[in-house]
């Protein structure tokens, strides 16, 4: 299997713009995860889906922020204005259980200008 | 609020040497522990699990439990230039990981 893949890698977006940020889970895996991380705050937990369905979405920061998973292959996190306080790596990351390991995605960097 | 916390570092110990991660975390009814490695503008690597109370070895590698003590660490052993990357702590107090902040250890040669 090829992992967990992430897309773009890299994201350089004006104020105000739509962002959307790509998922593919590992193939079998009931449960996606989103995470943001910063150097003042770390590694977050957004929101996490079990069989495509969102179970927890109490990290996600503001309503600008959004998930979806149409299918068991993708999932995308959109972010509507973005800000530059926006600006992060956020990694996608799956597992085959809950309350197992997780496995990550590359990444994408965004960066908010 | 459930946390996770470790010391940030940086953690500096010479080629050869032990080198000794903590982590605590405040729910008590987190059942799976889990620690991972970063290197610089990398993702997070699964490095060692841990369940249940005690010791679990894997190479260099130790990880140690103790729910009582609400506690997790891991000792690296033969510690490398290759080893220095921040580790993360991550802890599962219901199904999602929750992560500490990081500890940065640098190995010199």
């Amino acid at each position: 299997d090829a992992g967990v893949i992430q897309s773009p890698r890299h994201e350089v977006t004006e104020m105000g713009q739509e962002v959307t940020l790509r998922c593919k889970p590992i193939s079998g895996h009931d449960y996606l995860f989103w995470y943001r991380q910063t150097m003042m705050r770390g590694l977050e937990l957004l929101i996490y889906f079990n069989n495509n369905v969102p179970i927890d979405d109490s990290g996600m920061p503001e309503d600008r922020f959004s998930a979806k998973m149409p299918n068991a292959s993708f999932s995308t996190l959109k972010i509507q204005p973005s800000e530059p306080r926006d600006s992060a790596v956020y990694f996608c990351a799956s597992s085959l259980l809950g309350n197992t390991e997780a496995f990550f995605g590359q990444g994408t960097r965004l960066t908010v200008v | 609020q459930k946390e996770v916390e470790q010391n940030s570092g940086p953690l500096s110990v010479p080629e050869g040497a032990i080198a000794s991660l903590n982590c605590t975390y405040s729910d008590r009814g987190s059942q799976s522990f889990f620690w991972y490695r970063q290197y610089s503008g990398k993702s997070p690597e699964l490095i060692m699990s841990i369940y249940s109370n005690g010791d679990k070895e894997d190479g260099r590698f130790t990880a140690q439990l103790n729910k009582a003590s609400q506690y997790v660490s891991l000792l690296i052993r033969d510690s490398q230039p290759s080893d220095s990357a921040t580790y993360l702590c991550a802890v599962v107090p219901g199904t999602a990981l929750i992560f500490g902040k990081g500890t940065t250890l640098s190995v010199s040669s």
